[in-house]
């Protein structure tokens, strides 16, 4: 069975902290993604990366950063925690190839900055 | 800019009704089209993916239809259970690693 697994389901974090986001597939998958779903918006990516140590910057990178140090495992890192970040972050990891390939997502990490 | 555009934003349906989804997307180049269905504090799961040829694709009670031509899709649920109850996600693919989701439509099976 696949599996995309985040470090934690719900979060809460103070404005101006440094949050650290986990994400570990399973699957030897090559792209990994993270995004952030907010009502009416829809997922919105905000990094992806294609290969180890490679990423690029989605529609809304601004304020984040991430970390692929191996291949397995990707890491969304808030820099400074603000109210504005408070969203559900679903990270999702698929193969290369024709995109017509399946991106599975993990359970979603909840995220409150107070 | 590529865009998803689903309605209604959300239905109320009873246990055993059928009813339809409807998806329009402008995303260019065209790929394929997934339907994705996401139960309350999870993540998304595929249900069906569509390329630029096929034109309706099954999965149990799930049916979803393309109409290339126009850039729309739907997915309808027959016979709805109780399990149904979740958020609908569109997914539109270009010919790169991006994704367009749509924002979802929330279905609510009422027994």
């Amino acid at each position: 069975d696949v599996k995309v697994t985040q470090s934690s389901r719900y979060l809460v974090k103070r404005t101006g902290e440094k949050v650290f986001l986990e994400c570990v597939q399973d699957m030897d998958h090559e792209n990994m993604f993270w995004y952030r779903q907010d009502p009416g918006l829809g997922l919105r990516l905000i990094y992806f990366s294609y290969d180890v140590k490679m990423k690029e910057k989605g529609d809304i990178p601004e304020g984040y950063s991430v970390s692929r140090e191996k291949k397995e495992r990707f890491s969304l890192i808030l820099e400074s925690a603000s109210t504005n970040q408070t969203s559900m972050y679903l990270c999702a990891s698929s193969t290369q190839g024709p995109t017509n390939t399946e991106a599975f997502f993990g359970q979603g990490t909840r995220l409150t900055v107070v | 800019k590529n865009q998803v555009e689903q309605s209604p934003q959300s239905l109320i349906i009873l246990e055993g009704k059928n009813c339809t989804l409807q998806c329009n997307y402008t995303v260019s180049p065209f790929s394929n089209l997934r339907w994705y269905k996401q139960d309350t504090g999870r993540g998304p799961v595929s249900l069906t993916i569509m390329t630029f040829s096929e034109n309706t694709k099954s999965n149990g009670r799930y049916t979803a239809t393309l109409d290339a031509d126009t850039k729309q899709s739907s997915l309808h649920i027959t016979a709805s259970q109780l399990s149904d109850s979740a958020s609908y996600i569109c997914v539109v693919s270009a010919d790169d690693y991006k994704l367009s989701f749509g924002a979802g439509t929330t279905v609510t099976v009422r027994a």
